[in-house]
């Protein structure tokens, strides 16, 4: 079974302070991995997603994100963060191939707020 | 523009009540999920559908139905609602066996039983 951990629940910065999120996942064949940002009674919004190549990948908004496969990560970076970059950010994982594609397992999120 | 749209956006329901989520893409995506998204819990699959007419479950479906009656439609059925199933429900649309693997979100359905 896949799974996903965000070992940080809350994160606080200050506007312009560089950011990362931590995304540790489990998943036994190549995963294909998600980060989404979820605003203030809001859905969910895709940041960038990830399954092969280069694994620094870009995504909207300034953020990229980092594969590991040695240490099981894909971490969420941004250079220097903007007040209304405040918000949940969920890491997941879905199987890359087969009848569970699309399937998509979460972390429990994390709540990023930056300081104006 | 690529839309999933979910109705209602808030919902107060009984216990033992009867809740119908709706949910209406515009994306022409095979497949359809529910999500429910819990404090401590993230979110969790309650059901999917691979297009018209299919229903499976997903990690969480007890208590819960679903219906798919067309490609732009997916129902989620509280058939005895319990104040357990106080959430706030997403839906969401997407085509993995087009390449298409992020699941595009609706805005979330918040239900409140009481």
């Amino acid at each position: 079974a896949q799974s996903v951990t965000q070992p940080d629940a809350r994160v606080t910065v200050s506007e312009g302070a560089s950011l990362q999120l931590r995304c540790k996942y489990s998943y036994s064949a190549t995963p294909y991995l998600f980060w989404y940002v979820q605003y203030p009674r809001q859905g969910l919004q895709l940041l960038l997603k990830y399954y092969s190549g280069d694994p620094v990948v870009q995504g909207v908004n300034g953020f990229e994100a980092e594969f590991s496969k040695s240490n099981s990560s894909f971490h969420l970076r941004k250079a220097s963060v903007h007040w209304s970059d405040s918000a949940v950010y969920f890491c997941a994982v879905s199987p890359l191939t087969g009848a569970n594609t699309g399937k998509l397992t979460f972390g429990h999120g994390t709540i990023l707020r930056v300081h104006p | 523009e690529a839309a999933v749209t979910q109705s209602p956006r808030n919902k107060v329901a009984v216990t033992g009540g009867k809740v119908t989520l709706s949910c209406n893409q515009t994306n022409n995506h095979n497949n359809m999920y529910w999500y429910r998204q819990d404090t401590g819990h993230g979110l969790r699959l309650i059901h999917y559908s691979y297009g018209a007419g299919s229903t499976e479950k997903g990690d969480i479906p007890d208590g819960y139905k679903a219906s798919r009656p067309s490609q732009e439609n997916f129902s989620l059925i509280l058939e005895l609602a319990t104040p357990s199933q106080t959430s706030v429900y997403f839906c969401a649309s997407g085509d993995p066996g087009q390449g298409d693997q992020a699941p595009l979100f609706g805005e979330g359905t918040r239900l409140s039983v009481l």
